[in-house]
């Protein structure tokens, strides 16, 4: 059972709008930033989204992320099928432990 | 540029331990904050522990406290994630990753270590 919450699974069609929910605690998410991480199958996890709504250089301004209270989302305007992927959301604790969301599989019908 | 490589695949028996490098280059070690991070098949990101460099200190995961032990040798840049008394649900992909762009981001990642563990 992970700490943060996210839907197992998600999709939308090509050049749909996605958004992906994460649902922490006061302790968690509620007093710390967000980073979602990409991950493709068969590869390391990529950071999406760091600070809650940043992108790293390279990361299409198609990905957006935002937080409000203890929850945070990460959006995907104009899905691609390259998009088909396992998305996850993490945050640091109080106890500077880093936690991780259970993940969504993202499906491009 | 930092890059992050791992060693190669582990089969361990129960009970056993392991220990997995992580070689930096394009940084040193001192430079870095170094975080692990797991995956067993089929599931989800599971953080194990990583350098704090507010505190100064190391930090592991509650679930384990006792088992693991992530150190540095920075005299080769390499950092090293010892985990005993290993049992089946051990059984993952042992990733490192580090903070370059800011704290607590884990966003340079090596290429994982398969660890198995089987009798």
């Amino acid at each position: 059972q992970s700490v943060l919450t996210q839907p197992p699974s998600a999709s939308g069609t090509p050049g749909q709008r996605v958004t992906i929910s994460c649902s922490g605690s006061s302790s968690n998410i509620g007093s710390n930033t967000v980073n979602w991480y990409q991950q493709l199958p068969g590869t390391a996890p990529k950071l999406l989204i760091y600070s809650n709504n940043q992108r790293p250089s390279g990361v299409p301004d198609r990905f957006s992320g935002s937080k409000s209270g203890t929850s945070a989302s990460l959006a995907i305007s104009g899905l691609q099928s390259e998009d088909e992927a396992d998305y996850y959301c993490a945050a640091w604790d109080d106890s500077l432990r880093a936690v991780f969301g259970g993940g969504t599989k993202l499906t491009v019908l | 540029q930092v890059q992050l490589v791992q060693s190669g695949a582990e089969v361990k028996k129960p009970g056993a331990s392991v220990k997995v490098s992580c070689k930096v280059s394009g940084y040193t070690l001192t430079e870095l904050s170094m975080h692990w991070v797991r995956q067993a098949p089929g599931k989800g990101l599971e953080w194990m522990g990583g350098f704090d460099p507010e505190d100064g200190e190391t930090i592991y995961a509650q679930k384990f406290q006792g088992r693991v032990t992530m150190t540095e040798d920075t005299s080769t840049d390499t950092a090293y994630m010892e985990l005993s008394s290993l049992r089946s649900e051990d059984t993952a992909v042992y990733y490192c990753a580090t903070d370059l762009l800011i704290g607590r981001s884990m966003d340079v990642w090596g290429q994982g270590t398969t660890v198995t563990v089987s009798s």
